[in-house]
């Protein structure tokens, strides 16, 4: 069974691009959240979607948003980024929602602004 | 909102010792996950705990879903070099649609040949 996958695995853009990352869940799973790393952060959500609809969203600013389309697959873009934008981007998929079950996590995607 | 509290955030060991780890709450979970990330990777599920008072084993892990609901412990027997990585513990409270689980920041462990 193919886990979660991430693409991009390493990017490099400058200040004030955007970029766009993708998520595939594992098969059958329907909900992916999203998770920011940074050192001495920690994980910090992002987001959740299920069904194509976005359920959570974490205490981050409008130029992060993201998508799910029908085949569970998810996107999340960053606008305008900023140099404080550089983190490990991660992606974890689970069976859906309101159901206790763990998170399974991508290898992620790690963005560098510059 | 809900926070762990994970320390300390670095933990040095001898190949071979026990090391515990725990993870404390101000909020009651109804589910503790344990990870593991290496560097590089992303975090891979070690333990799930969906009872309070659970006590689950996975090789030479343990972890436990304390009593109150506010705490877990994670313990490492006879560690050995490839236990080297960052440990999260997260919490998860079920209510309606909302499965949401909060991360702590993580504890970095060493183990010194």
């Amino acid at each position: 069974k193919a886990g979660v996958t991430q693409t991009p695995r390493y990017l490099i853009k400058t200040r004030g691009q955007q970029v766009t990352l993708s998520c595939s869940p594992i098969s059958g799973h329907r909900s992916v959240s999203w998770y920011q790393q940074t050192p001495g952060q920690g994980l910090q959500f992002l987001f959740e979607y299920f069904s194509e609809t976005q359920r959570n969203k974490g205490n981050f600013p409008g130029r992060f948003s993201g998508r799910q389309f029908s085949n569970s697959r998810s996107e999340m873009n960053v606008s305008t980024l900023e140099l404080g934008d550089s983190a490990l981007y991660l992606c974890a998929s689970s069976l859906g929602q309101g159901v206790a079950g763990e998170l399974f996590f991508g290898e992620g995607s790690r963005l560098t602004v510059l | 909102g809900q926070q762990l509290n994970q320390s300390p955030q670095s933990m040095f060991i001898q190949e071979g010792e026990d090391v515990s780890m725990n993870c404390t709450s101000s909020s009651i979970f109804n589910t503790w996950l344990w990870y593991k990330q290496d560097p590089g990777e992303g975090p891979v599920l070690l333990i799930a705990l969906y009872k309070a008072g659970e006590l689950t084993s996975n090789g030479r892990l343990t972890a436990q879903f304390g009593i109150t609901r506010k705490d877990s412990f994670l313990n490492i027997s006879a560690s050995i070099p490839s236990d080297v990585g960052i440990y999260f513990c997260a919490g998860q409270l079920l209510s309606g649609a909302n499965s949401k689980l909060t991360f702590g920041k993580g504890i970095t462990l060493s183990v010194r040949p």
